[in-house]
């Protein structure tokens, strides 16, 4: 059985650097997808990038976001991570790393996701 | 970017009776050289994350009631719920894998009436 489970912090201050992790159990990060996904409160839902690693390591990111962001993985550590820089309030959302298997995947596992807000 | 238009925004509906979704796409997600759609269903209960329930618009995910199903072909996609059960209450989205970056429908929330 597939999990994910997000960890970072909850509160970040503006202008800074947001830094989360999720932790994959009951499957490799060298053979799927990884994606990061993000829902403000009380909105829908917004792809920010994904990554595949096997062997080399492939990126792709959400245009609108992707002066700001980075992912990376940790395949010792079976850990994948994003870091979203230049932090303001419209970052504050519900932040989900999910699988898919391929670049042309539906996401078929998702965590559960961790509240991040921005605020000083 | 795929824009994807979802309506209604919210529906209430009565127990047992049918509910529909649409989802309109502003290009087409089709990949006519395999012929399958690039689009999802998820449903999304309060407070977790969201569910995938049919993927390639119209293939139910392993243990999804048969009284969800998916259809629509090229922009135009529909979800209906044949017979609605008190634990279908919760927002629905389509989303697009044609191409990056994905997007997601703004989410229709479905209710009991």
């Amino acid at each position: 059985q597939v999990q994910l489970q997000e960890s970072g912090p909850g509160l970040v201050k503006p202008s800074e650097t947001l830094s989360l992790t999720c932790t994959v159990s009951g499957a490799s990060v060298s053979s799927s997808y990884w994606s990061w996904i993000r829902q403000p409160p009380g909105k829908g839902l917004e792809w920010i990038g994904y990554i595949y690693f096997s062997g080399s390591t492939s990126t792709n990111y959400n245009p609108s976001l992707k002066s700001r962001v980075t992912i990376s993985v940790d395949a010792s550590k079976t850990q994948f991570s994003l870091k979203l820089s230049s932090l303001s309030a419209a970052d504050t959302a519900v932040y989900y790393c999910a699988k898919h298997w391929g670049p042309d995947y539906f996401f078929d596992y998702w965590g559960q996701g961790t509240l991040v807000t921005v605020s000083s | 970017d795929i824009v994807m238009t979802q309506s209604p925004d919210s529906l209430a509906v009565s127990l047992g009776e049918k509910a529909t979704i649409n989802c309109k796409s502003s290009q087409s997600v089709l990949h006519s050289s395999i012929n399958k759609n690039y689009l999802a269903w998820y449903q999304q209960k309060p407070g977790q994350p969201p569910k995938l329930l049919i993927n390639w618009a119209s293939t139910r995910e392993s243990g999804v009631p048969d009284r969800f199903s998916g259809s629509g072909s090229g922009t135009d996609f529909t979800l209906t719920i044949s017979s609605l059960q008190a634990e279908d209450v919760a927002v629905y989205y389509c989303q697009q894998c044609h191409s990056t970056p994905y997007t997601f429908g703004q989410g229709t929330k479905l209710e009991i009436k």
